[in-house]
């Protein structure tokens, strides 16, 4: 069966570290993967998009690399700060369903401390 | 910057009602979406919509669930008849045609509906 995974525990980290979010995916064969930001009681916010020919991605304090051949996507946060906690969402789209019918993990909530 | 926006924020309606959720999508945006979360759960895809057409939807969007973009701005989703497990952050969003597939989604803050 297809499946998108997430760390469901928590990931605390220090202010001032790198944080790093896995996602692994099994079964798909994704056009491109995106990750999303999101807060409680909020909606998604978009951050990032990798495509399945691109191996990495950089915006600011945030890269997103992509193996499809370990089907698996990490999110790094440089620098981190309180105001990163959130929940942060991968979602994939597979090849040839149409545009964005986005399939999303579970997420994994980042706690930055101070 | 522009955003969707949804309203009502909170829904409560009683097993057997309908509800009307609406959105306005962001003003120059082609392709328009729901998705819902229930409590604690993933974002699930429900249905697409494009040229005043649904292009594709979820299994969760059976029969009592309807899309409409009555107006050129507001697009609705209507549930004819509510059930229990529709209790769920309903969430519209919607995105620019790319080049590449792939735009990024803009979602609104949802509305969170409450069937007892």
């Amino acid at each position: 069966s297809q499946k998108i995974e997430q760390n469901s525990e928590a990931l605390n980290i220090q202010e001032g570290k790198t944080a790093t979010l896995t996602c692994n995916y099994t079964n798909y064969s994704p056009a491109y993967l995106q990750w999303y930001r999101q807060d409680p009681g909020r909606g998604p916010v978009f951050l990032l998009l990798i495509r399945e020919n691109e191996k990495e991605k950089r915006k600011e304090r945030l890269k997103v690399t992509f193996d499809t051949t370990l089907k698996q996507s990490l999110f790094h946060i440089t620098a981190s700060q309180p105001a990163d906690s959130a929940t942060y969402l991968c979602a994939l789209a597979r090849r040839g369903t149409g545009f964005q019918k986005l399939v999303f993990g579970t997420g994994t909530r980042l706690l930055v401390s101070p | 910057e522009p955003e969707v926006t949804q309203t009502p924020s909170h829904q409560v309606t009683q097993m057997g009602q309908e509800v009307i959720l609406r959105c306005v999508p962001i003003s120059n945006h082609l392709y328009f979406y729901w998705y819902r979360q229930i409590l604690g759960q993933k974002v699930e895809f429900l249905v697409s919509f494009y040229n005043n057409e649904i292009s594709e939807k979820s299994e969760i969007f059976d029969d009592q669930f309807s899309v409409e973009r009555p107006d050129g701005s507001n697009f609705t989703l209507k549930i004819r008849s509510t059930k229990l497990e529709d209790s769920a952050m309903y969430f519209c969003a919607s995105s620019l045609p790319g080049r590449q597939r792939g735009s990024p989604l803009h979602f609104g803050n949802g509305t969170r509906l409450t069937v007892t």
